[in-house]
């Protein structure tokens, strides 16, 4: 049961690179996030998605692009890294239906470092 | 921008000493959940509170949901190193909505 996975890792990259982090699930969870932690914020939420082909902002999207044409995978995209983008980057997803208590499961995060 | 406050934001602590985390906000949520994250890990759900008063028990663990679900406690008792964590809690506001909003996080370091 492989769970949540994130690709890469750890990643390096420069300003004005595009950069996308991959999320993949294999429960068939409808709903799927993608939040960054930094120190003093906690995590904040940059995209969620109800369900295949649905994407909507969360408090911090702006420099981020998602999509979701498969349920199982939903990637993010820097368009045009920036150093305030450094970040750790954590997907996670969870079931749909009842809504206000659902629980979230986390992937292992990627690690960014944009110079 | 709803915020959710935690105090203390560092805790060092001898094992076998009780502790209580505080999650505060000024505005009311229909649910609350306190995860646990380890170094190099995403956050793991440790409970769920959804009516005013709530209290649950998990082991050594006691989360209580304020009466008016503007804040929520985690209390600790004889706490062990493996408790040794950063604990987040995270608010949803009102109903239909996947917009969970995460506290600023306690690191815990529990001492052998």
């Amino acid at each position: 049961d492989a769970g949540i996975t994130q690709s890469p890792r750890y990643k390096i990259t420069e300003t004005g690179r595009q950069v996308t982090l991959m999320c993949h699930q294999t429960w068939s969870h409808s709903y799927m996030f993608w939040y960054r932690q930094d120190l003093g914020h906690g995590l904040r939420l940059i995209y969620y998605s109800a369900a295949a082909d649905i994407t909507d902002k969360g408090e911090v999207p702006d420099g981020y692009v998602v999509s979701r044409s498969k349920t199982e995978n939903f990637p993010l995209t820097l368009e045009s890294a920036t150093r305030s983008q450094t970040s750790v980057y954590f997907c996670a997803s969870s079931e749909s239906s009842s809504l206000t208590v659902e629980t979230q499961y986390f992937g292992p995060g990627t690690r960014l470092l944009v110079l | 921008t709803q915020l959710l406050e935690q105090s203390p934001q560092f805790l060092s602590i001898q094992e076998g000493e009780n502790l209580t985390v505080y999650c505060n906000s000024s505005s009311v949520f229909s649910s609350l959940q306190w995860y646990r994250q380890e170094p190099g890990e995403g956050p793991v759900l440790l409970v769920t509170v959804v009516t005013g008063g709530e209290v649950k028990k998990l082991k050594r663990l006691t989360f209580q949901f304020g009466d008016a679900r503007k804040d929520s406690s985690l209390h600790i008792t004889a706490a062990q190193p493996g408790d040794t964590g950063l604990y987040l809690c995270a608010g949803v506001v009102g109903s239909g909505t996947y917009k969970y909003i995460f506290g600023t996080g306690t690191r815990l370091k529990v001492l052998a």
